[in-house]
């Protein structure tokens, strides 16, 4: 089965710096879909950018960006100018393109600091 | 009412009460599903139902009785629990099999089960 490893439990980072998350996966297959999902405390997780594998272009959604390293298994969210709301749980997923099952990571867990 | 809507939010029950969850999405989607989060754990697929019929059945104890009567509405029964099913549930719908699937998955604030 495919795995999804977070391997920092908690970041911070200054109001208005730049953080990057970091996320690796397992998997053996070519096609497939991986996600950061955001989980501010006590509201719902909401999918914050999306990067299908086939696509080298990295994608980027306003101050969320991604590095998508296909070979080595990688793919790390970039927040810049970092603001006070973009503190939560962020989860990074993959998903094979069919079917249902998703995999999550463990979380890491984001402070802004005023 | 938007998006996906889950009932209680909070949920205290003893080891021997039976109680449910409510899921109920406003989205057209045609998949329900249901998650368990437990701290420093990666979310756990615990059912999945697609235009109705489940399809996703990950090894769940029986103490657990999913119930999805129509596409908007997902139930999780719950009855003779353990502490260890004290947990963060999550419901999430999304869109399957065609060409608007995204993989996206839109989930409710989940509803806080702690089992005494």
């Amino acid at each position: 089965a495919q795995t999804v490893t977070q391997s920092q439990p908690e970041m911070s980072v200054q109001e208005a710096e730049t953080v990057t998350l970091s996320c690796t996966y397992d998997t053996s297959e070519s096609d497939y879909y991986l996600f950061w999902y955001k989980q501010p405390p006590s509201r719902q997780m909401i999918l914050v950018i999306r990067q299908e594998a086939y696509k080298q272009q990295n994608a980027t959604e306003n101050r969320f960006s991604v590095n998508f390293q296909k070979a080595a298994k990688s793919f790390s969210l970039k927040i810049s100018d970092s603001q006070l709301g973009d503190a939560a749980m962020y989860f990074c997923a993959y998903w094979s393109g069919t079917g249902n099952q998703f995999y999550f990571g463990t979380g890491t867990s984001l402070t802004v600091i005023p | 009412e938007t998006g996906v809507t889950q009932t209680p939010r909070h949920l205290v029950m003893g080891m021997t009460n039976k109680k449910s969850l409510k899921c109920e999405q406003h989205l057209g989607h045609n998949a329900m599903y249901w998650y368990k989060q437990s701290a420093k754990k990666p979310l756990e697929l615990m059912f999945v139902y697609n235009f109705k019929e489940q399809t996703e059945n990950n090894s769940v104890p029986s103490r657990f009785s999913p119930e999805c009567p129509n596409s908007s509405h997902l139930f999780l029964h719950l009855h003779t629990l353990q502490p260890e099913d004290s947990a963060l549930y999550l419901c999430a719908s999304s869109q399957e099999g065609t060409s608007g699937d995204t993989g996206e998955l839109f989930f409710g604030e989940g509803s806080r089960l702690t089992v005494l």
